[in-house]
């Protein structure tokens, strides 16, 4: 089971993290993801951190702005967003994936508004 | 790597839906599909083109061939009335890439 915090309403410019917890999380048994979907839009891949740790990828909306990181005593992945803009509102998703390519489980999602 | 599907596909229940993907060669690639209802995260419904997650009834298949993925509902309830997305991993990049979803009304 994943479990999300943080999020919430920011300013444009501003950062705001999120962290994804669960058991077994940085095991090295999973890639990582992070999924958002903008209000009333589809799904948008964001970034995944590799099972090892070691290599992250960001999709081109995010990449110099996000950094996922983790915790490996506290089992917990976190998204670091930086120089927030309107565009990046949404509903925030981690995700698991066992090396297929494919998100298998997923957190109950977090809220991030960037207005002014 | 555009993947395209239908907005929209309504059918009765009872009957068969189907919902497309399409892409350049995206029979070259394993494609995985998600249902997500109003408020809820998605969920995984079929991965690597057909294979079922521990869960997911039978009535759900999935096939790719040539530059079309699709995903079936066969004898269709009111409770898969969802929205449903499709995704492919590009190795080259490592990205992951969802297409823009098919919400499916159940009549």
């Amino acid at each position: 089971q994943l479990v999300q915090s943080g999020g919430g309403v920011v300013h444009p410019g501003r950062s705001l993290g999120l962290s994804c917890a669960g058991s077994g999380l940085t095991d090295y048994s999973y890639q990582i993801h992070w999924v958002r979907q903008a209000p009333g839009k589809g799904l948008e891949w964001v970034a995944v951190m590799s099972s090892d740790g070691r290599n992250n990828y960001y999709a081109d909306s995010v990449k110099g702005r996000f950094t996922i990181s983790r915790d490996i005593s506290r089992n917990t992945l976190y998204l670091q967003m930086n120089n927030l803009m309107g565009e990046d509102t949404g509903v925030y998703y981690c995700a698991t994936d066992p090396g297929g390519g494919f998100m298998d489980f997923w957190g109950q999602g977090t809220v991030v508004t960037v207005s002014s | 790597f555009v993947l395209t599907q239908p907005p929209s596909v309504s059918v009765a229940p009872g009957q068969t839906a189907t919902i497309t993907c399409g892409a350049t060669n995206i029979g070259g690639h394993s494609v995985h599909w998600y249902q997500q209802k109003p408020g809820q995260a998605p969920g995984l419904v079929i991965y690597n083109d057909v294979d079922r997650p521990s869960g997911i009834p039978e009535r759900f298949s999935g096939s790719s061939s040539g530059n079309t993925a699709s995903l079936t509902i066969s004898r269709v309830e009111g409770g898969d009335e969802a929205d449903y997305y499709c995704q492919v991993w590009d190795p080259g990049s490592d990205h992951r890439m969802f297409g823009g979803g098919t919400q499916l009304t159940v009549l």
